[in-house]
């Protein structure tokens, strides 16, 4: 009964390839996220979707495509993978309105050898 | 630029006494802030929050402070557990803004 599951959870990739991560929540929520959390640890929201409409896109490479086929999936397509793609990925979701909190997923290794 | 800031990357806390996380942040259009939990591998859980009309939220042993004044709050965990061991990430968010967190304050609570 995972609420907001994604896959893979690790994932060791060459240079230059192209990979992607998929999120699903089954919580009904009409808002999800994809953030990064760096070698510095900071959490960094990427991207944001509301019924399947980006809403919010912040300075993230184009190399970085969401496609959200549906309000309970938000994947994440990196093309080109470079070494500082290297992090944790979040997806996260949340029913939109004031106070309503985001859940995350567990996360998303990704290691570009 | 750093608009939720988490000044102390560690704490060390005895189990049974107080733990107190602190978190300021720069943006005064911030109206909501939450405290979320984080075990190793796995994602942010959701611990407690509190709207910018109240100065005080308390949940068992978890209470989060908001003085606005000073823009900063803070968690105090009484008493600590050792299970209370976890990064603890501070996050903002206002009207239009996207959630902001800060970068975590890793908590170890002695048995």
């Amino acid at each position: 009964d995972t609420a907001v599951s994604q896959t893979p959870k690790y994932l060791v990739t060459q240079m230059g390839n192209d990979k992607s991560i998929k999120c699903e929540q089954n919580l009904g929520h009409d808002t999800m996220y994809w953030y990064k959390q760096d070698s510095k640890k900071f959490l960094k929201i990427m991207f944001s979707y509301n019924n399947k409409e980006l809403i919010i896109n912040e300075t993230v490479p184009n190399r970085f495509s969401p496609k959200s086929p549906d309000k309970a999936h938000l994947n994440l397509h990196i093309n080109s993978l470079e070494l500082g793609d290297s992090a944790v990925y979040f997806c996260a979701s949340r029913e939109t309105g004031r106070g309503n909190t985001i859940y995350f997923g567990e996360g998303s290794w990704l290691t570009v050898v | 630029d750093q608009q939720v800031k988490q000044n102390s990357p560690s704490l060390s806390v005895q189990e049974g006494r107080i733990s107190i996380l602190n978190c300021d942040y720069t943006n005064s259009m911030f109206d909501y802030f939450l405290w979320y939990k984080k075990y190793p591998a796995e994602g942010p859980t959701f611990l407690i929050s509190i709207s910018s009309i109240k100065d005080k939220n308390e949940d068992g042993r978890f209470t989060v402070f908001l003085n606005k004044s000073a823009k900063h709050l803070s968690l105090h965990i009484v008493p600590s557990q050792p299970g209370d061991s976890a990064v603890y990430f501070c996050a903002a968010s206002g009207r239009g803004t996207p959630l902001v967190f800060g970068k975590g304050t890793r908590l170890s609570v002695i048995a």
